[in-house]
């Protein structure tokens, strides 16, 4: 079972060129997300879906861009990259549950090491 | 606005103690509180899961346990192994929210 699947685990960019992220689950879950990691700043989310054809902004979403057109893949798309983009990426799916995908287990992909120039 | 502390931010130990993860946080109004583990170069595991009509969880040799009146989570780790070297976050999930609020971590040293 391979859970939470992001490709590629290393890119590095100069500014201002586009490029998209790959997240994708096969665990049927009905909620995705993106967060970014920085050092001192923790864990914050970019964007959220909560199933095929919605999304929502997050904590940070300026500068991204997601689409969810398949339960399985939610990918994200970064404009014009930004050195200030420069992060760690993480996909996270759950289910959504009774109680919204919040109280339920969530389950992370291995990352994505960004460095823009 | 939520918020999720976790002090110390780093904690060395020799292997065999017995340790005490601290989590605290701002609104009491939770549903949830996650535990997770980070290694190095690698995504987040989740640990355990505390709902808040629950008092505490196990899962082996990690038990956490959860107050909300007084805004804290505590992770217990018994009998600590090098193994147990990691990142340790914790985070808070909302009623009526799609978001978890995330602590910055206690990154934790296991010395043989």
């Amino acid at each position: 079972n391979a859970g939470v699947t992001q490709t590629p685990k290393f890119q590095v960019l100069k500014t201002g060129q586009s490029m998209t992220l790959q997240c994708a689950q096969d665990m049927n879950h009905e909620y995705m997300s993106w967060y970014r990691q920085d050092p001192g700043m923790g864990l914050r989310l970019i964007h959220y879906s909560v199933g095929a054809g919605i999304t929502d902004q997050g904590e940070v979403p300026n500068g991204y861009n997601v689409s969810r057109s398949t339960t399985e893949d939610f990918p994200l798309r970064l404009l014009s990259a930004a050195p200030s983009q420069t992060s760690v990426y993480f996909c996270a799916s759950s289910y959504s549950g009774d109680r919204g995908p919040a109280n339920e287990k969530l389950f992370f992909g291995s990352g994505t090491q960004l460095s823009v120039l | 606005k939520q918020e999720v502390t976790q002090i110390p931010a780093a904690l060395s130990v020799p292997e065999g103690e017995n340790l005490v993860l601290n989590c605290s946080f701002t609104d009491s109004a939770i549903y949830n509180l996650q535990w997770f583990r980070q290694d190095p170069g690698k995504g987040l595991t989740s640990l355990l899961l505390i709902q808040s009509s629950q008092r505490e969880q196990t899962s082996g040799r990690l038990n956490a346990s959860l107050d909300k009146s007084s805004g804290r989570s505590t992770l217990y780790i018994a009998a600590s192994q090098p193994g147990d070297s990691a990142t340790y976050l914790c985070a808070v999930g909302q009623g009526g929210s799609e978001k978890l609020v995330f602590g910055k971590g206690m990154k934790l040293t296991v010395n043989p």
